[in-house]
């Protein structure tokens, strides 16, 4: 089985400032990660995900994420925040053979001018 | 271009009606899935298809029904056993047989039931 927990369902950070959205996961195979974002009455768009090899990875319109096994973690950072960034942002988990992906509840992020 | 359409983007019904929601893909993908999503729920799974054919139950099953006839198409029937229909509905497609696992999504179709 396999759950996943974001902490934080709203973070609002002032533009240029450093966006950290946290999420650990449960998982009994070895895990492939993802996290997603969505703006509004949109569908989920993949901003990078983790398979295998290296655990620091690029995704997307700046951001990066990297697996840390030892703390169960996958956080998304993003150097410097900008407005376009404002979005809810999911994290998923999954590591069966069905497919399934097992979504957080989500991370709204708000940007201040 | 490839992806998925999901139509309508709104739909409206009254109470005691079934409503069927289309998911119609071009990706040549296997695997097909419904998810429901409410606020602060994040995304919650309904049913999913790896084959023509083949569906299971997800998370939340109980009021919904799918078909699998052809690959490219994996529409859902809310139906008036759903207690709580209201909700934005994703459809999302993935390639089977591969290691990654990613799924792509649908732009949603926004159900209110009244």
């Amino acid at each position: 089985a396999q759950s996943v927990t974001q902490l934080g369902s709203h973070v609002s950070v002032s533009e240029g400032a450093l966006v950290l959205l946290r999420c650990n996961y449960s998982s009994s195979v070895p895990p492939y990660l993802f996290w997603y974002v969505q703006y509004p009455n949109q569908g989920l768009q993949l901003l990078l995900k983790y398979t295998t090899g290296a655990t620091l990875v690029k995704g997307i319109n700046g951001f990066e994420a990297e697996f840390k096994k030892s703390e169960t973690s996958f956080h998304l950072t993003k150097p410097s925040a900008h407005m376009s960034d404002a979005a809810e942002y999911f994290c998923a988990v999954s590591g069966g053979s069905n497919y399934k992906l097992t979504f957080g509840k989500g991370t709204l992020l708000t940007v201040n001018p | 271009d490839g992806g998925i359409t999901q139509s309508p983007k709104y739909l409206f019904r009254k109470e005691g009606q079934n409503v069927t929601l289309s998911c119609e893909q071009n990706l040549n993908h296997d695997a097909m899935y419904w998810y429901r999503q409410d606020p602060g729920q994040g995304l919650r799974l309904i049913y999913y298809s790896q084959i023509v054919n083949d569906f299971q139950k997800g998370d939340i099953a109980e009021g919904y029904s799918v078909s699998r006839e052809k690959k490219e198409s994996f529409p859902l029937t809310v139906t008036s056993a759903q207690k709580n229909p209201t909700a934005f509905y994703l459809c999302a497609s993935t390639v089977s047989g591969t290691s990654s696992y990613e799924q792509y999504f649908g732009p949603g179709t926004r159900l209110t039931v009244t």
